[in-house]
């Protein structure tokens, strides 16, 4: 089955504890991409990767890092967590060179909560 | 660049009626056009695309969506409202010009009351 599996789906953890989400797809996606979502805000990008090793940023990349050293897997880092990065935050990935294909393929989320 | 507007952050609607929910975007180039639902506590689906060809797309679930240019509109319709579409709401758009990323609304909610 097509899919994008994030883990864990329930995080709690304290300031400034490192902690990585994980991120893995299985369709040969080249696109990967982390969104948090917040009440109200909807959905805002926090990094994106075109392909391995190829990585930029959303419009809220402060205090996140990623990776991309292999295609199916994108981690999302936090090297030192605050409140305000509790969230709920979603995978997705796309195809780039199937354009019918256009569309993003999400994860089930990972609700992130920082005391 | 691309922008989209969802009017209204909450719907609601009795089991049976009309489901309309509302999206206009803009875009500098024709778009492909994209609604996603999320039920509680799961991810973002696809529920219907408009890539090109027909104006009229049916998706999953009874739903559908027709893409007006002269609008600017992409709204999401349903004839009768079903207990179970009760969710939230996302409509995307993105450029037609090769790979570009989604630019998605702020979601509405649908509330769907007996």
């Amino acid at each position: 089955e097509a899919q994008v599996t994030q883990n864990p789906r329930y995080l709690i953890t304290v300031t400034g504890k490192k902690l990585t989400v994980t991120c893995s797809q299985n369709m040969n996606h080249e696109y990967m991409s982390w969104y948090r979502q917040d009440p109200g805000l909807g959905l805002r990008q926090i990094y994106y990767s075109m392909n391995v090793e190829v990585t930029d940023k959303g419009d809220v990349p402060e205090g996140y890092k990623v990776s991309r050293k292999e295609k199916r897997n994108f981690p999302l880092i936090l090297e030192s967590p605050s409140p305000n990065q509790t969230s709920l935050y979603f995978c997705a990935s796309s195809s780039i060179v199937r354009p019918d294909d256009y569309g993003y393929t999400f994860g089930s989320g990972t609700r992130l909560t920082v005391v | 660049a691309q922008s989209v507007t969802q009017l209204g952050s909450h719907v609601s609607v009795s089991e049976g009626a009309l489901v309309l929910l509302r999206c206009n975007y803009s875009s500098s180039v024709p778009p492909y056009l994209f609604w996603y639902v999320q039920y509680p506590n799961q991810g973002l689906q696809l529920l219907l695309k408009y890539t090109t060809g027909a104006t009229l797309v049916k998706g999953i679930n009874g739903f559908e969506a027709e893409f007006k240019k002269s609008e600017t509109s992409f709204h999401l319709t349903k004839p009768s409202a079903h207990m179970s579409d009760a969710a939230e709401y996302f409509c995307a758009v993105r450029k037609n010009t090769g790979f570009q990323k989604l630019v998605f609304g702020t979601g509405t909610r649908l509330l769907v009351s007996p």
